[in-house]
């Protein structure tokens, strides 16, 4: 399966700023998904990225506050934007080699605003 | 829409005891069915997947699962559980065919005890 690195690992932010996040795949895969991991809590799609469209977002996540970038087939970001307390999380990154075989992660991002 | 209920939130067992962490899924379409371990402070691991054929699928690190379609479950087994063991393991499900997002069920912690 594809080996999946996110940089930073973690990060510890102030409100009212914003952060990217990288994913890189050593590979080419069609889609990639970002999840998002609150402190305690399973994994919630925030959406998924089609290399050449537009995210599609799930509801709740919005472009305004979650920009993602697919420039090419190996490599995604997401930026969190206008950060406050409640957006410290673990942000995932998943791929998917090929159509009807299972997501593969990152090792996360661990996110946390003062 | 389908969604996933993970029925222990804690599982505590001690070290060489069989252990089963039970799944629900609720789906009006075909589905296909995952469990992803999650070590601390790691990204998610995939353990094993059902996506047709065989009912009972054999995964990583001994663990199996059973997919009972008239009884909506997936629960993942294990004979005999390590220490290492410890961690939290996540259900989730998508649907059938192509790329689609994973609906996690909320997860179980696994506490081995020695």
């Amino acid at each position: 399966s594809a080996v999946i690195s996110q940089k930073p690992s973690r990060d510890i932010c102030q409100r009212g700023t914003s952060l990217t996040i990288q994913c890189q795949v050593d590979s080419q895969v069609t889609m990639m998904f970002w999840y998002r991991q609150q402190p305690g809590q399973s994994l919630t799609l925030i959406a998924t990225a089609n290399q050449g469209s537009e995210a599609t977002y799930e509801s709740g996540f919005v472009i305004d506050k979650f920009p993602i970038s697919r420039p090419n087939l190996t490599f995604s970001t997401l930026t969190v934007s206008n950060m406050s307390p409640e957006d410290s999380s673990i942000y995932l990154c998943s791929v998917a080699d090929s159509p009807n075989q299972p997501q593969h992660f990152g090792d996360g991002t661990r996110l946390s605003i003062l | 829409a389908q969604s996933v209920t993970q029925l222990d939130s804690q599982v505590p067992v001690f070290e060489e005891a069989p252990v089963e962490l039970r799944c629900n899924y609720s789906s009006s379409v075909s589905v296909y069915l995952f469990w992803y371990v999650q070590y601390p402070n790691q990204g998610l691991q995939l353990l094993l997947k059902y996506l047709s054929g065989s009912t009972l699928v054999k995964g990583i690190n001994g663990f199996e699962a059973e997919f009972n379609k008239s009884q909506t479950s997936f629960h993942l087994r294990k004979p005999s559980v390590h220490i290492s063991d410890t961690a939290e393991y996540f259900c989730a499900v998508s649907i059938s065919g192509g790329y689609n997002k994973l609906i996690f069920g909320a997860g179980t912690r696994l506490a081995v005890h020695p």
